[in-house]
Parts: C-alpha cells; structure tokens; sequence
C-alpha cells in the first residue's frame, strides 16, 4: 500500500473555478511535506513546501493546508487557468533507515477546460 | 542559479549501446538523487549521492551505474538496457539528503529500441 494517497486521480474543471486536491499520508514521523507541479514529459517544478509545525502555505494562486494529527494535506487552486492543467503530486520525506527519503504520492492530473 | 540541468534531453539507444545521462547543479547542493518515471506514475527513487557519496541503491539493476565525480555532477552511465527501461530519467538536488525540498531537472526523455 502506497505511504502517499493522493485523490482524485483525475480532475476536470472549467477556467476560473477554484478547485481542491488532496494527500493522505500513513506514516510518520515526517520531515516536511511537498506540492510540486509536473507538465507532461517535463521535471517537477516546486509549489510549496511545509513542516509538520506549520499549517498553511501560500504560492500566489495555490494554497496548501497540512493538518499533522490527521495526517492530511490538500492544495487549493484559485481562480484557475489553462496553464493549470498538469500532474500535481504530493511528496513526504519519511524516516526510513535512518535518513529522510522523499516518497512520492502518485499525482492528481488535473484538466483545464476553457 | 537554482537550475538543475540535464543533458541529453532525449536519447535513443539500441539493447548494446552504452550511454551517458549528465546532471549538473551548481547551488552548493550537497544531496543528488536519479529517479526515473514512467508514463501516468510517480517518479521512483534510483540512487541518493550524500556529499559525492553513493548514499542510497534501490536495488536497481547494474546496468545502471551512477557516478559522482564532483560536488556539482552526477551521471547516469547505461549499458544493455531492455526496452522496458525506456523512461523519463529526472535528476534532483537538495542542500542535504532527504529532509530539505528538492529541485528537480527537466529530465532526459530515454527510448530503448
């Protein structure tokens, strides 16, 4: 069972609507926790970066949330554009033999329609 | 500079060639890692280097073989590779291992052929 669980799989929204993704994360403890944005065929690219004491973060249009006693974290997208339309995937760096080893959720795509 | 940079942006190989995937970052970081992704899933941790060291090997298979020759380089050397190892090969960097955000590059488009 994935560490990372990320939902939907897939979103399909209008330009302009504000939409929400979400990561569930099983293990602790964790070091910080990660929203990157992935074009298709193209590296990850950063949106924010939490730890565990911090409770929201904000990237011009994107805000993330991290509740650490639920172990859940969703990434608010406002008012959104073409441009949106990418893979959005949650990263949480675990304890694991000793070292922090970043581990991967596997993305929400979302679809901007205009 | 907060690029990580990789060259060759794609790459098509036959099963006996030997190539190379370069990596270069020039932030001070002193953690680089391989993943590599296929289509539509995460991308998954190859190799970790902690301050040119090889730090972490997921049991990968040897026909991948890293190296490290400088704080600022990593490469990725291919020999024999199976057409399933087609992929997008991605490679990070962080100020140390693990517990700090990763910068990743564009990645190198590979086809096995």
């Amino acid at each position: 069972k994935n560490q990372v669980e990320q939902s939907p799989q897939s979103l399909i929204i209008l330009e302009g609507k504000n939409c929400t993704l979400q990561c569930n994360y099983t293990v602790s403890p964790f070091s910080n926790l990660r929203w990157y944005k992935q074009d298709t065929g193209r590296g990850p690219v950063s949106l924010t970066i939490m730890t565990f004491s911090e409770n929201t973060k904000s990237n011009g249009r994107y805000t993330a949330t991290l509740d650490a006693d639920t172990k859940q974290s969703s990434l608010h997208i406002t008012a959104s554009q073409l441009s949106d339309s990418a893979s959005y995937i949650c990263v949480v760096s675990l304890l694991s033999g000793g070292s922090y080893i970043p581990t991967f959720g596997r993305g929400t795509s979302l679809i901007v329609h205009p | 500079d907060t690029e990580v940079t990789q060259t060759p942006k794609h790459l098509v190989m036959g099963m006996t060639n030997k190539k190379s995937l370069k990596c270069e970052q020039h932030m001070g970081h002193r953690a680089m890692y391989w993943y590599k992704q296929k289509a539509k899933k995460p991308p998954e941790l190859m190799f970790v280097y902690s301050y040119e060291k090889l730090s972490i090997n997921e049991s990968v298979p040897s026909r991948f073989s890293p190296e490290c020759p400088n704080s600022s380089l990593l490469n990725l050397h291919l020999h024999a590779l199976q057409p399933e190892d087609s992929a997008l090969y991605l490679c990070a960097s962080s100020p140390k291992e693990g517990n700090t955000e990763a910068f990743f590059g564009q990645g190198t488009r590979l086809t096995v052929v």
